[in-house]
């Protein structure tokens, strides 16, 4: 079954504790990304990649890092969270080529930061 | 500032009647838009999608109309349904690429038995 997983979907922790949220998608997409959900401000871009060893900010790519050693998985770290980031997070994934604007979305994963 | 809005943060119609989501952009580099549908607990889907060259998109109960002189577009679901329930985001787009997408900020769509 063609997905994007993401892991963990929910996760309590503490100001400054270091968390990776892992995606990986099985769809063999060139381009994966990450959103961030919250409320009246839509789904607002952290970073994405294009293809392997290339990544980009988004919009909001304070307090985040990512990478892309491997074309199926681009993590999402936060190195020191704080409560700001507490938020509902999205990684997306789509093929470059031919792009039908269709991304491929996981299913969420929820992060509270207290 | 927001690029992409939508005013409504929520609407609630009767099963059968038609649902209408509105949706308005400021950037005039946008030159393709879409919309997602989100249940909860799960990521948003991909819905039906429009380019600038056209004024109307349709797929089966869902018609996409675009107004770019006021850079307005609008989702009509005809008739609607109990499971059409669910947060509906507008995207817009400068050119064909993923990484160009943004997002509205979402209405939620509740409809009637």
């Amino acid at each position: 079954e063609a997905q994007v997983t993401q892991n963990p979907r929910y996760l309590i922790t503490v100001t400054g504790k270091k968390l990776t949220v892992t995606c990986s998608q099985n769809m063999n997409h060139e381009y994966m990304s990450w959103y961030r959900q919250d409320p009246g401000l839509g789904l607002r871009q952290i970073y994405y990649s294009m293809n392997v060893e290339v990544t980009d900010k988004g919009d909001v790519p304070e307090g985040y890092k990512v990478s892309r050693k491997e074309k199926r998985n681009f993590p999402l770290i936060l190195e020191s969270p704080s409560p700001n980031q507490t938020s509902l997070y999205f990684c997306a994934s789509s093929f470059v080529g031919m792009w039908t604007g269709e991304l491929f979305f996981g299913e969420g994963s929820r992060l509270t930061v207290l | 500032d927001q690029q992409v809005k939508q005013n409504s943060p929520s609407l609630s119609v009767q099963e059968g009647r038609i649902s209408i989501l509105n949706c308005d952009y400021t950037n005039s580099m946008f030159d393709y838009f879409l919309w997602y549908k989100k249940y909860p607990a799960e990521g948003p889907t991909f819905l039906i999608s429009i380019s600038s060259i056209k004024d109307k998109n349709e797929d089966g109960r869902f018609t996409v109309f675009l107004n770019k002189s006021a850079k307005h577009l609008s989702l009509h679901i005809v008739p609607s349904q109990p499971g059409d329930s669910a947060v509906y985001f507008c995207a817009a787009s400068e050119g064909a690429a993923g990484n160009m997408l943004t997002f509205g900020g979402g209405t939620r769509l509740m409809v009637k038995p």
